[in-house]
């Protein structure tokens, strides 16, 4: 049982948008502004895309974006493409014992 | 840019101690700009993160395996290490090795990973 939750499966066409959520505490997501978001592609390493909720590093597609209400974070992929299609994680810190927390895998598949 | 690879054996006896390394290359662990931790993908289910080390060789782990792992780093050897002790098979996962920015912007992200490595305990 993973401490953050995430739907198991996204599906979309191409040109669409998905939204994926990230539930937790007040303890994680609703406390803090720390929320991050992974793609995690077969075989490669996973590849942060959002950091502190809504931020992009460097060279990470705007077709990606992140956002925060209360104890729920999202992630939204806009204009969906093949190459989006990969498995995706959140995390938050924590103010509890456990500093890191994370989600489920939420599996995008690209119709 | 920094790039991480893991290593370690792929299948480990119950009861026997996990051991796995992630060499650094692109980057200094010395330079002390990183936390190195290691996080792990359980079948079917999500990551947990284990712990991480300093440069410095300070530790910080999961309070659900403190009493079992044990994290350390060879700066010699630019890479950092994930000792499990006692483990069963309830510790069959995918084990990444992931830096975590000392300070700044991004600092509670984890970037860059490794590709991970499947390790299974089995007799």
């Amino acid at each position: 049982q993973s401490a953050l939750t995430q739907p198991a499966s996204v599906s979309g066409s191409p040109g669409q948008s998905i939204t994926i959520s990230c539930s937790g505490t007040s303890s994680d997501i609703g406390g803090h502004d720390y929320v991050s978001w992974y793609q995690h592609h077969p075989d490669k390493a996973p590849k942060l895309i959002i950091f502190d909720v809504s931020h992009r590093p460097s060279g990470v597609s705007n077709r990606f974006s992140g956002s925060k209400s209360g104890n729920t974070a999202s992630l939204t992929v806009s204009g969906l493409q093949a190459e989006d299609e990969a498995d995706y994680y959140c995390s938050s810190y924590s103010s509890t014992s456990t500093p890191w927390v994370f989600g489920g895998t939420t599996k995008l598949t690209v119709l | 840019q920094v790039q991480l690879q893991e290593s370690g054996p792929g299948l480990v006896k119950p009861s026997q101690t996990l051991s796995l390394s992630c060499t650094v290359s692109g980057g200094s662990i010395s330079s002390g700009g990183y936390y190195w931790n290691w996080i792990r993908q359980l079948p079917g289910k999500g990551l947990e993160w284990m712990g991480y080390i300093y440069h410095s060789g300070s530790t910080f782990y999961n309070p659900s395996l403190k009493s079992r792992v044990t994290i350390s780093v060879d700066t010699s050897k630019n890479e950092f290490s994930l000792n499990l002790r006692s483990v069963t098979a309830a510790d069959t996962a995918v084990y990444y090795c992931a830096g975590r920015l000392y300070y700044g912007s991004g600092s509670y992200s984890f970037d860059p990973w490794g590709q991970g490595t499947l390790v299974t305990v089995s007799s």
